[in-house]
């Protein structure tokens, strides 16, 4: 159990739709990450925040957004869902901001149909 | 765009043989850490090498670091069927600015050991 917790574990939705991904980070990691994983593109870094605050981004699409609010917890909400967007979707968390070792939670595994 | 680019795709192995993955990366890179996933699970870091270091150990794991190739490599040795997995080399960027905490990962190698 790295400490990362994720929910919802499934989800299935359909086109167009809007859905909300939440993380609690290992207790005093400061740093939450967003990864999608897909067999075609495989992990791929979408957005870090460290305290609150915008650290580092990825190639995000700009339906998705993610924000940490002042107790750690992070939401990832995907928008305008489309059929490419099925994917696992990890949180990982750390206790600094630099690229150190990271704790992945389960992931959330988002199915658009 | 992948950083890391494992070799080979897939291994297959007998237990108790070593197995060997290899990565290679593109850019200047402050670490290079090595992780592994089964099957549809979240990812579990087994090791950190620094990009000043050359060689790692912790138990049955045995990481290089070639900057000068920009590669590395992650030795298993006397494998076992619970090895099974997939092994991801992710690299930290040596920038600072907005690179921060960005870890690109490879495509993996899909390890099998069969009893």
């Amino acid at each position: 159990d790295s400490g990362v917790t994720q929910t919802p574990k499934h989800l299935i939705t359909a086109t167009g739709q809007r859905v909300t991904l939440r993380c609690s980070p290992r207790s005093g990691d400061l740093s939450v990450y967003w990864y999608q994983q897909s067999l075609d593109q495989g992990l791929q870094f979408l957005i870090q925040y460290y305290n609150g605050e915008e650290r580092a981004k990825g190639n995000i699409l700009e339906r998705f957004s993610a924000q940490q609010f002042p107790d750690l917890h992070s939401e990832l909400n995907l928008s305008s869902l489309e059929l490419g967007d099925s994917a696992l979707y990890f949180c990982a968390s750390s206790v600094g901001q630099g690229a150190g070792e990271l704790f992945f939670g389960e992931g959330s595994r988002l199915t658009v149909l | 765009s992948q950083q890391g680019e494992e070799d080979p795709q897939a291994l297959s192995i007998q237990e108790g043989e070593n197995a060997t993955m290899n990565c290679s990366y593109k850019t200047s890179i402050n670490n290079l850490q090595w992780y592994r996933q089964n099957s549809g699970r979240g990812l579990v870091h087994l090791i950190l090498i620094r990009s000043n270091e050359r060689e790692k150990h912790s138990g049955r794991l045995r990481v290089t670091l070639d900057t000068s190739k920009k590669s590395s490599s992650l030795l298993i040795t006397a494998s076992r069927a619970a090895d099974t997995a997939s092994y991801f080399c992710a690299t930290a960027p040596n920038a600072g600015g907005t690179s921060y905490g960005k870890l690109t990962f490879g495509q993996g190698t899909i390890l099998t050991v069969h009893p």
